[in-house]
């Protein structure tokens, strides 16, 4: 079912600090999971995803790193920007095709 | 390369009224995902479908809102009799047959007003 979950509602960060976005989910069939990243006013943008089969992926400044033994999952920027504040979203799929479900989300916020 | 789109960006209707919310699919994606997603929450499911079929419609209210995705043409969410609580930002997304690593595209979405 919706049970993905976030820890912390808001975060703030220093300007070249690294941040840590840290997601729960529910479901142990889930195989498939996303970070997005939400602008204001704008669609979700995908930022980096991970298969169950894996514990840890790294794309360009951001590291995804998930624990299925406490369902959890954390996304990791590196050097945080101003360009970076904005709503992340963590993002499950139990099936085989994409019904995603989502958290409630965490607003990012970089201070200059 | 054309990404989702979604129109109108923005629609306000009155109580009542019906509107009808189209999303273009990226070229060559055939599986379109409706989301709805309500300010400071996060994206629920609404419908998932294929060309001329309806795959998942669990997050879909019962009464008053259907969704189809013709042979040609754009996907249609539709919602008739609009309430207030019906307010809200609509996204979709598109992705090509799913598989490993298949992450949907999202637009911009359509954000309803309800007056």
């Amino acid at each position: 079912g919706e049970s993905v979950g976030l820890h912390l509602p808001t975060l703030s960060v220093q300007e070249g600090d690294n941040s840590i976005i840290n997601c729960a989910y529910s479901n142990s069939a889930s195989d498939y999971f996303i970070w997005y990243k939400q602008e204001s006013g704008k669609g979700p943008q995908f930022i980096i995803d991970i298969r169950s089969n894996m514990d840890k992926r790294q794309g360009q400044r951001v590291t995804v790193l998930l624990n299925k033994t406490v369902k959890h999952l954390s996304l990791q920027i590196a050097a945080t920007q101003p360009g970076d504040s904005a709503v992340y979203f963590c993002a499950e799929r139990p099936g085989n095709f994409n019904k995603f479900y989502f958290g409630s989300g965490t607003k990012l916020n970089v201070k200059p | 390369n054309a990404g989702v789109m979604q129109n109108p960006r923005h629609l306000v209707r009155r109580r009542g009224q019906e509107a009808r919310l189209r999303c273009s699919p990226v070229k060559g994606h055939s599986h379109v995902y409706w989301y709805r997603q309500l300010p400071e929450e996060g994206l629920k499911f609404m419908v998932y479908l294929q060309k001329e079929n309806i795959i998942d419609e669990s997050g879909m209210p019962k009464e008053r809102f259907s969704a189809e995705f013709p042979k040609e043409g754009p996907s249609i969410l539709r919602i008739q009799q609009v309430v207030r609580g019906d307010s809200a930002a609509y996204f979709c997304a598109s992705s090509p047959p799913a598989g490993w690593n298949t992450e949907a595209f999202f637009g911009q979405g359509t954000r309803l007003t309800v007056v």
